[in-house]
């Protein structure tokens, strides 16, 4: 299995307060996703990163922002949870944009 | 025009059935379709992939078709086997974009 850990891998939390999840890699990959999955609308991508520092966008980035500091690190951080952030969050890496993405377990979030 | 579409939303098989799952997707630019296969409680995994130089491409008992002219792909699984029951989801990326956008989503059923 590609080296790939999410933490938590599950969190309850409360409407209004900040939560952070983190995404860890051992393979060195250049490329590291955030995504979240709710029924009905699959795998939605949230941010994304192409280096150290370097992030951009994805289809559902609004409440969301992130950072990667460094290579294995790729933090994402809901600065004010809501209850339409209730989601399964996985991180995914991947060695070039073209080439096979690996995903974490997943953290499964719920805001109440 | 980063959207990718896909079909049916669940597909009900009987074990030896043909499965066939549909996607289309906007951006001319893409060039990685991959296909990922998610059972429940675990992250999603890459199952086959193609890129636009081939119209097909098969690994075992699963075949992805794809047409360039029509921006659309599929998955087939011939011999379908209870074991295939899962969530299947279609991707898009490379190109001019760093992005990996997925589809919705089916979920297979393969009864004995």
């Amino acid at each position: 299995d590609a080296g790939i850990t999410q933490s938590p891998r599950h969190k309850v939390t409360e409407t209004g307060t900040p939560v952070t999840l983190r995404c860890h890699q051992t393979e060195n990959h250049r490329y590291m996703y955030w995504y979240r999955q709710d029924p009905g609308h699959g795998l939605r991508l949230i941010h994304y990163s192409y280096g150290v520092k370097d992030t951009d966008k994805g289809e559902v980035s609004d409440g969301y922002s992130v950072s990667r500091s460094k290579t294995e690190d790729f933090l994402l951080t809901l600065e004010s949870a809501t209850s339409s952030q209730t989601s399964v969050y996985f991180c995914a890496i991947s060695g070039d944009r073209t080439t096979e993405a690996f995903f974490g377990q997943g953290t499964r979030l719920t805001v109440v | 025009q980063q959207q990718v579409k896909q079909s049916p939303q669940s597909l009900i098989v009987q074990k030896g059935g043909i499965s066939i799952i549909n996607c289309a997707y906007e951006n001319t630019a893409f060039d990685y379709f991959p296909w990922y296969q998610q059972f429940p409680g675990k992250g999603p995994a890459l199952l086959i992939a193609i890129r636009p130089d081939v119209s097909e491409k098969k690994e075992g008992r699963f075949t992805i078709s794809f047409n360039k002219s029509a921006k659309q792909f599929s998955l087939h699984i011939m011999d379908s086997q209870p074991g295939d029951s899962a969530t299947y989801f279609c991707a898009a990326g490379g190109g001019n974009t760093d992005k990996l956008i997925f589809g919705t989503g089916t979920r297979l059923q393969v009864f004995p």
